[in-house]
């Protein structure tokens, strides 16, 4: 398997554009999560999705947020309009059911997002 | 309560020292705890994870150590290595119920000098 694929790795943008990051989780894995990772906070929970349905949202910092999983294959982040705080590098992590034996998140390797 | 508390902040450690990283939770409920190993320009990695209810842990030079009563963990790296030099975060989750929310600590960063 290829891992946890995201696009794009680096995202340049102004102030006020809409921002879409992209996730593709390793295939078989019923979570997904979004994360954001700056020197300030370190790494937060955004959202994470249980089987495509969005399970905890309330790490989203505000309505400019957005995030969908239209199928089990594919995850995306938005961000609308973008703003020089929301500067960060994004991932997206999958993992197999709790139940199934194995906890682990597996990490993708992010999305480094400067908006200037 | 949801908080892992992670110190130090950065660590220094010559090659073939031991490495000591600690976290200290608040809430109860957590039943999970790995540590995650991060390097520059790369998504964090699993190293090793307890549950509650063993007190120790090891997997080659890598070692948790669980205190249940004072609500602390511990990642000792054996004989470190340069290699070893990367951040390192632990974590906490409740795995009942589904899912797995993890909450991170703030992370360490670790070089290990020759």
């Amino acid at each position: 398997d290829a891992g946890v694929i995201q696009s794009p790795r680096h995202e340049v943008t102004e102030m006020g554009q809409e921002v879409t990051l992209r996730c593709k989780p390793i295939s078989g894995h019923d979570y997904l999560f979004w994360y954001r990772q700056t020197m300030m906070r370190g790494l937060e929970l955004l959202i994470y999705f249980n089987n495509n349905v969005p399970i905890d949202d309330s790490g989203m910092p505000e309505d400019r947020f957005s995030a969908k999983m239209p199928n089990a294959s594919f995850s995306t982040l938005k961000i609308q309009p973008s703003e020089p705080r929301d500067s960060a590098v994004y991932f997206c992590a999958s993992s197999s059911a709790p139940g199934q034996g194995s906890f682990e998140q597996y990490f993708g390797p992010g999305t480094r997002l400067t908006v200037t | 309560q949801q908080q892992v508390k992670q110190s130090p902040q950065s660590l220094i450690v010559q090659k073939g020292g031991i490495s000591i990283i600690n976290c200290a939770y608040e809430n109860t409920a957590f039943d999970y705890f790995p540590w995650y190993q991060q390097f520059p320009g790369k998504g964090p990695a699993l190293l090793i994870a307890i549950r509650p209810d063993v007190s120790e842990k090891k997997e080659g030079r890598f070692t948790i150590s669980f205190n249940k009563s004072a609500k602390q963990f511990s990642l000792h790296i054996m004989d470190s290595q340069p290699g070893d030099s990367a951040t390192y975060f632990c974590a906490a989750s409740i795995l009942t119920g589904g899912g797995n929310k993890l909450t991170f600590g703030t992370g360490t960063q670790l070089k290990v000098e020759l």
